[in-house]
This record gives C-alpha cells, structure tokens and sequence, in this order.
C-alpha cells in the first residue's frame, strides 16, 4: 500500500521559508508512471495546486506560485519536497502532498499538514 | 485559469437520498474531470476519474457524468459513512484547479 506523509515546519515566520517534505513509502518515487504533487487549502477556502515534479526533475507550478515555489525530489531517500520563499499569511494552509498518476490523477494523497505564517 | 464552480457549497440529506452535487467549468474541458471525498483529519480519497468512470474499490453507489462544461456526481442511496465534503478537479491545461468543495451532512 502506498503511503505518503508530510512532515517540516508548522510555525514560519513572515518574509521566511516554508520546507516541507513528502516520504513515499510502498512505491518508488523513481517510477515513470507517476508524477508527485503539492497541494494547498487556506482556511474556508478551496484546495490550490501548487506544482508537481517528475522522477527526472521536470517541474510544473501554478503561475501564481512559480516565482516562489520550488520542488524537488531525492529519489535516494524516496521522498520529494517543497520550498516556498518569503511568505506570509495569505500562505497560511494545510499541504498536502499527493503522486499523480495517468490523467492527472492525484492517488494516494497524505493526511495533510497545518502550516501557519505568524511572528 | 479554467474555473471550475462547485454547488451547492453544503448539503444536508437523510440517509437512503440520493444525492447530487454538479460542478460547471468556465470552458470546455471535454471529459477531463475527477471527483475526490475527503474526510476531516484524513488524506483526500479518488472515486471517479474521466467525468464517469469508478475507480477500483469504489462502491457502485458513487457515479459521474458530464462532458465539456458541465459535470454530475451523485451517490444514489446516502450511508452514514459518507459524510465527507466531496470536489472536482480538472485536468485540461495547466494549471490544475478544484472546485470549493460540498460538504455533506445527514439531516
């Protein structure tokens, strides 16, 4: 069974960074059949794609993120992660982190993990 | 951006109803549509993937339908574990985008 968890910062200063990070387990994360994802929901708001990156290291962001969002993949520790510079409280929301399959499938996701921008 | 409008925003149904919830998007999307449930403190779950097809492990009470703009999902006989708030997410061109989101309760 595929399982995918987050872990990093919940608490990140204003202007700072976000660094959050996906383990994989159950599957290989060096697969070509899948690409792995980022996602994000603000608080009473709808869920907001962020990006998604291939075993190869390609990577597809949002426009609205793309100056700010960086995401890798270390295929030796099997997990990917995410790096979002100078936030601030508009970026406050759970991420989750999710493998996307054919058809932009987003399958298995995490559980998710509150991060809150605030001095 | 492809828009996509989600309604209604809650729902409240009894056990046994059949439910609907639709999603609209701001273009055509052909069939490129997946709909998702996701339970409080637990990791969103697929159940329909191409506007109408079920994905494995799924119960057959969970459809999909729709093409182009407009799209359907509904449970035709409401259980109690399907209390969840359910969305859609297109896949036409980047970038991906969701609905709002349904939350659903029993009345």
């Amino acid at each position: 069974q595929v399982r995918l968890q987050e872990s990093g910062s919940r608490l990140v200063r204003p202007s700072e960074t976000l660094s959050l990070t996906c383990a994989v387990s159950g599957d290989s994360i060096s697969s070509s059949f899948y690409s792995w994802s980022w996602v994000r929901q603000p608080p009473g708001k709808g869920l907001q794609w962020i990006g998604y990156i291939y075993p190869s290291g390609s990577t597809y962001y949002s426009p609205s993120l793309k100056s700010r969002v960086t995401i890798s993949i270390d295929t030796s520790k099997n997990q990917f992660s995410l790096n979002l510079t100078s936030v601030t409280a508009a970026d406050t929301a759970i991420y989750y982190c999710a493998r996307v399959r054919t058809g932009q499938r987003f399958d298995p996701w995490g559980q998710g993990t509150l991060v809150t921008v605030s001095s | 951006d492809i828009q996509m409008t989600q309604s209604p925003s809650s729902l409240s149904a009894s056990v046994g109803d059949r439910v609907t919830i639709t999603c609209q998007a701001s273009q055509d999307i052909s069939n490129y549509l997946n709909w998702y449930q996701h339970k409080p403190g637990k990791a969103p779950k697929l159940l329909i993937y191409d506007a109408s097809n079920l994905e494995t492990g799924v119960p057959s009470r969970f459809s999909g339908s729709g093409s182009g703009t407009d799209f359907t999902f509904t449970i035709s006989s409401l259980q109690p574990e399907d209390i969840a708030t359910y969305f859609c997410q297109h896949y036409g061109p980047l970038p991906i985008t969701f609905g709002q989101g349904t939350r659903l309760e029993i009345k």
